[in-house]
């Protein structure tokens, strides 16, 4: 079946970088996510990575995945106060009509 | 666009009251999914529709919820009766042919007291 894990929280200071991990058990999951959810909002879709990249960059973004070990992360340079809110790990499969299946999400808190 | 719509944005109901949840996706997307959100279980998938079609309701928790999809700019998820366990917030999300990114709604806070 589909699982997805992560921490449930992380504590930075302000101008550091920040790490989130993910692992997930479904192999044929075609894309991996990240979304960012700010308080009493819906999800925003951070950045995303195809199964057969090893790495994505997005400005302050990098987006790693190990594929034989399943395991995702998010690393987020220079790590600001508005980046406090919680980041969701999320997979699906390439077939049609196929939904996103989520983590439970890992509360960043960036102190100043 | 506006995005995805979703009405109301807060619904305070009685246990046994009927309540529904409704949902406008975006124009032209083909997909459309309703998940709940608590502290506990997180971001579950109760059930999603493609071309108007329940594909996948094995995430709708039980008989007193059900799901509906009439036409492709508008969708439904009634709750009937409400428990307090119910209360949550329940999110709406569509994505288009491809299904690079799904958009989500702001969501749908639900206090059944």
């Amino acid at each position: 079946g589909e699982d997805v894990e992560q921490s449930l929280f992380l504590s930075v200071r302000e101008g550091d970088s920040s790490v989130i991990n993910c692992t997930y058990t479904d192999s044929s999951s075609t894309y991996l996510y990240w979304y960012k959810q700010e308080p009493g909002a819906g999800l925003q879709l951070l950045t995303y990575i195809f199964s057969n990249m090893d790495m994505k960059q997005d400005q302050r973004l990098t987006v790693l995945l190990n594929k034989k070990d399943k395991h995702l992360s998010l690393r987020i340079a220079d790590t600001q106060t508005g980046d406090s809110a919680i980041y969701f790990c999320a997979e699906t499969s390439n077939q049609a009509g196929t939904a996103l299946i989520f983590g439970k999400g890992t509360t960043l808190s960036v102190s100043s | 666009d506006a995005g995805v719509i979703q009405s109301p944005r807060h619904e305070v109901t009685e246990m046994g009251q009927e309540v529904t949840l409704r949902c406008k996706p975006i124009s032209g997307h083909n997909s459309l999914f309703w998940y709940r959100q608590t502290m506990m279980r997180g971001l579950e998938l109760l059930i999603y529709f493609n071309n108007n079609v329940p594909i996948d309701d094995s995430g709708m928790p039980e008989d007193r919820f059900s799901a509906k999809m009439p036409n492709a700019s508008f969708s439904t998820l009634k709750i009937q009766p409400s428990e307090p366990r119910d209360s949550a917030v329940y999110f709406c999300a569509s994505s288009g042919t491809g299904f690079i990114e799904a958009f989500f709604g702001q969501g749908t806070r639900l206090t059944v007291v």
